[in-house]
């Protein structure tokens, strides 16, 4: 049971270079969330989906875009990447109803320069 | 909107001291509340969380924490600290019946001493 994977681990771009950054669950949860962690300012949601099929903005959409693809991939594009996109992004999982416990993870450390 | 202050940026504390890490919430609705702790270069992991019932909570590695509602607070504490728990530690709300958005603090990193 491999939980929640992000691919890559590790990425260095070139300003106004693009990529997706990929988040798959095998745990049949319905939310997936993107985050971005930086220091001092916690974790902040960037998007999330609270079942397939839907996606909701979060405190910093500017700049991204999302997919769920399905129940289990949600992914993340930087359609042009920025210096001030350099941050280490978090996927997470929770199941809902009940269920409330958040599954992340490892993390994605993103530089942009 | 929910949102989540945690007090205190960093807190130090000697090893076998008592801790207390603040967490204070706002939600015009009724929230679930958690606390997850980030160890060094990994994701994070839950501690403990408040759905409803009793108001003190206990997670793992012996940390607890009461929800408060006229206060609308949510504080972790633990009795006796050790080394390893030193962390990053992130309080967080989502709202009952909701979207499920699950919204963080900034974080306090809690360093412990020998």
């Amino acid at each position: 049971n491999a939980g929640v994977t992000q691919t890559p681990k590790f990425q260095v771009l070139k300003t106004g270079q693009s990529m997706t950054l990929q988040c798959a669950q095998d745990m049949n949860h319905n939310s997936m969330y993107w985050y971005r962690q930086d220091p001092g300012m916690g974790l902040r949601l960037i998007y999330y989906s609270a079942s397939e099929g839907t996606t909701d903005k979060g405190e910093v959409p500017n700049g991204y875009n999302v997919s769920r693809l399905n129940k289990r991939e949600f992914s993340l594009r930087l359609e042009s990447a920025a210096p001030s996109q350099t941050s280490v992004y978090f996927c997470a999982s929770i199941r809902g109803g009940r269920e409330t416990e958040a599954f992340f993870g490892q993390g994605t450390r993103l530089t942009v320069v | 909107a929910q949102s989540v202050t945690q007090l205190d940026s960093q807190v130090p504390v000697f090893e076998e001291a008592p801790v207390e890490l603040r967490c204070n919430y706002s939600s015009s609705v009724s929230v679930y509340l958690f606390w997850y702790v980030q160890y060094p270069n990994q994701g994070l992991q839950l501690l403990l969380k408040y759905l409803s019932g009793s108001t003190l909570v206990k997670g793992i590695n012996g940390f607890e924490a009461e929800f408060n509602k006229s206060q609308t607070s949510f504080h972790l504490r633990k009795p006796s600290v050790h080394i390893s728990d030193t962390a990053e530690y992130f309080c967080a709300v989502s709202s009952k019946g909701g979207s499920e958005k699950l919204v963080f603090g900034k974080g306090t990193k809690l360093t412990v001493n020998p």
